[in-house]
């Protein structure tokens, strides 16, 4: 069973507009972490956030965890056509050792 | 610094054929994970590689899944026999082994089985 859940499934925006997905869980996390999946290719890690921490910017890469709702957003700004792709949440929680659960990914289009 | 190496990319089976996917993660890695990736969903963990140990390996089906990690590096995924509903990609990820760390991925193993 997957423990995030992404919203929207699919996200289809222009050049230049920022992108924002976001992701639910239902149990408690250590941490929470997103990748990128290009079509056809293996998941690359963009950021970790932990369960104390409550914002995280990388590069153009914008990620919020709000722990008392269960859900984390992640933001990216000035979108470019290369950033389209799949994007996964996974969640570390607390009870399941060393052990990643994925979400079901958003896939977003970004037309030039 | 090489990654994780995964082969084939892809197999193309008869069902009730034997198939099995190979896995080189990064040097030094102690943790190995086999995820499967139905289309258009998230990775689905099979099994966990602590060294040679699984330690979780809850979610493999095993009566026709194997996995082994002999010598506490490199992996084989087995499926004897494979069936329709296999058809996914099965992809491998290594980790240092900090908990909750970072995984990295190979580029995962394409299966169709017909």
């Amino acid at each position: 069973s997957q423990q995030g859940e992404e919203d929207p499934q699919a996200l289809s925006i222009q050049e230049g507009e920022n992108a924002t997905m976001n992701c639910s869980y239902k149990t408690s996390i250590n941490n929470l972490q997103w990748y990128r999946q290009n079509s056809g290719r293996g998941l690359v890690h963009l950021i970790l956030i932990r369960s104390n921490e409550r914002e995280k910017h990388s590069g153009r890469l914008r990620v919020t965890l709000d722990t008392s709702k269960k859900s984390s957003s992640l933001l990216i700004t000035a979108s470019r056509a290369a950033d389209t792709a799949s994007y996964f949440c996974a969640t570390d929680r607390s009870n399941a050792g060393n052990m990643l659960t994925f979400g079901g990914g958003t896939r977003l289009m970004v037309k030039p | 610094e090489a990654g994780v190496v995964q082969s084939p990319r892809y197999k193309i089976i008869e069902k009730k054929q034997p198939v099995a996917f190979w896995c080189n993660p990064i040097s030094g890695h102690n943790t190995l994970y086999w995820y499967r990736q139905n289309l258009g969903q998230g990775p689905e963990l099979l099994i966990r590689y602590e060294n040679e140990e699984a330690v979780d390996d809850s979610q493999l089906p095993k009566d026709r899944f194997s996995a082994e990690r002999l010598k506490g590096v490199d992996s084989t995924l087995k499926i004897q026999p494979a069936e329709l509903g296999d058809s996914a990609v099965y992809l491998c990820a290594s980790s240092p082994g900090q908990v909750g760390g970072e995984l990295f991925f190979g580029e995962g193993s394409r299966l169709t089985v017909l």
